[in-house]
């Protein structure tokens, strides 16, 4: 089992719609990250939170760092064809550079 | 600036090959990682090293080493390779520097068939 479940696995939608990522564990993490995958190319960081309760907004995505920082989701409004592509959560315990990641939610917009 | 490169692209080996892959960062950064990545399994740490001389263990550390010489070059090894360890292999780094929240860059990727 992995340290941090993403659901959904999945998620088809059309153009404008609203979606919700989320990100969950057991484990209390000194900080999240949402990361975007492209096919064929390494994750890039889209945002990392520190704070539980945090709420981050970056132009159409907000991010929330749950309150006992052991949760976090993504919400994406009026989602764009743009936005397809492999979301990832990621959390770092007791030692800052020790990553665990989410096993990802592959989000498709259509036109 | 490259980056961080890695070599080769792509790789298929016989099992009970020795393989290594190799990782270059030009970002000065103190903190480099392997990862791999499966369908469905999202991306799983093999080793790390949060500064040149030092490397720690990861979730799926078996069957692999890895050296850090210099703050530079991060090389993963596959003594023997195993078909298993077919993966997407990912190089990152990261200042390594603040406590909490430091961002990881992540090179283009190698993928390794083993038959």
């Amino acid at each position: 089992t992995q340290l941090l479940e993403q659901s959904p696995q999945f998620l088809s939608i059309q153009e404008g719609e609203n979606l919700t990522v989320y990100c969950n564990s057991s484990s209390v993490f000194s900080s999240l990250q949402w990361y975007r995958q492209e096919p064929g190319e390494g994750p890039v960081l889209l945002v990392t939170v520190v704070t539980g309760g945090e709420v981050k907004k970056l132009k159409r995505l907000t991010f929330q760092f749950g309150d006992a920082r052991k949760d976090s989701s993504l919400h994406i409004t009026a989602a764009q064809p743009g936005d397809t592509g492999l979301y990832l959560c990621a959390g770092a315990l007791d030692d800052f550079n020790k990553f665990y990641f989410g096993s990802g939610t592959k989000l498709n917009v259509k036109p | 600036i490259a980056g961080i490169t890695q070599a080769p692209t792509s790789q298929i080996l016989a099992a009970g090959r020795r393989m290594t892959l190799r990782c270059t960062q030009d970002m000065r950064h103190n903190a480099m990682y392997w990862y791999r990545q499966d369908l469905g399994l999202g991306l799983r740490l093999i080793h790390y090293s949060n500064t040149a001389g030092t490397t720690g263990k990861g979730e799926v550390p078996d069957g692999y080493s890895v050296s850090r010489a210099n703050t530079d070059d991060f090389p993963l090894t596959l003594a023997s390779a195993v078909p298993s360890q077919t993966s997407v292999y990912f190089c990152a780094s990261s200042d390594g520097t603040a406590s909490g929240g430091v961002e990881q860059f992540f090179g283009p990727g190698t993928r390794l068939t083993v038959l």
